[in-house]
């Protein structure tokens, strides 16, 4: 059965870093590519980048590119979103996701991220 | 970067009506790239029909896909109780973009 399991929910304050992960099972980690989409509350998706576990080759949206770094270590068939500096327009629900074609045919549960001072 | 129109914004029906949603894009779309999704409030969406008109795993003949270019429609043939909630159209051409939404409310 194939699972993206993520890390938990998050409460942060502004200026401070974070990173949340993403574990695939379930499937071959590396021959997917893993993205993130983010659900601002109350709001619809917005697509953020994705990654090739593989080879860790990335593509950012225009929208997040410069704003959070893609990664994945395949040795743990895990995927990470980090932020170096969150803004409180960073609070929001966000899901990794799995590649098929050109859609996303699995999805994580999700994991909410709130900065707040 | 191709930005895609839902409507209606909400659409009011009761169990055993048909719901059509359309999806239009600023600009043409590779059929095989727009897919919708269905998402229930507290979940994470879910993938109902990709390349524009083949259903999902899992997903009930009841859910169909149709559309090219940049008219895109999801069709719903009979509401069941279950099948209330916000849908979602998506395109993978340079980039991906997600449509607005469709909320599909109990009249």
């Amino acid at each position: 059965e194939v699972q993206l399991v993520q890390s938990g929910a998050e409460v942060k304050e502004p200026g401070e870093s974070l990173k949340i992960s993403c574990k695939g099972s379930g499937y071959s980690f590396t021959s997917y590519w893993i993205g993130w989409v983010r659900q601002m509350p109350g709001k619809g998706l917005e697509w953020m980048g994705i990654i090739y576990p593989h080879d860790s080759d990335t593509r950012y949206s225009p929208s997040f590119q410069g704003q959070v770094t893609i990664s994945a270590d395949k040795s743990i068939r895990t995927a990470y979103l980090q932020w170096s500096s969150l803004k409180a327009s960073d609070t929001a629900m966000y899901y990794c996701v799995r590649q098929a074609r050109r859609d996303f045919d699995f999805w994580g549960q999700g994991t909410l991220v709130i900065v707040s001072s | 970067e191709i930005v895609l129109t839902q409507s209606p914004g909400t659409l009011s029906l009761s169990p055993g009506e048909r719901a059509t949603l359309s999806c239009r894009a600023s600009q043409s779309v590779s059929s095989s790239y727009l897919a919708w999704y269905q998402q229930k409030p507290g979940q994470a969406p879910r993938l109902l029909i990709y390349g524009a008109s083949n259903r999902a795993s899992g997903i009930p003949d009841r859910f169909s896909g149709s559309g090219s270019g940049t008219d895109f429609t999801l069709t719903i043939s009979r509401l069941e109780p279950e099948d209330f909630a916000v849908y979602y159209c998506q395109q993978y051409g340079s980039s991906v973009t997600f449509g607005g939404g469709t909320k599909v409310e109990i009249k």
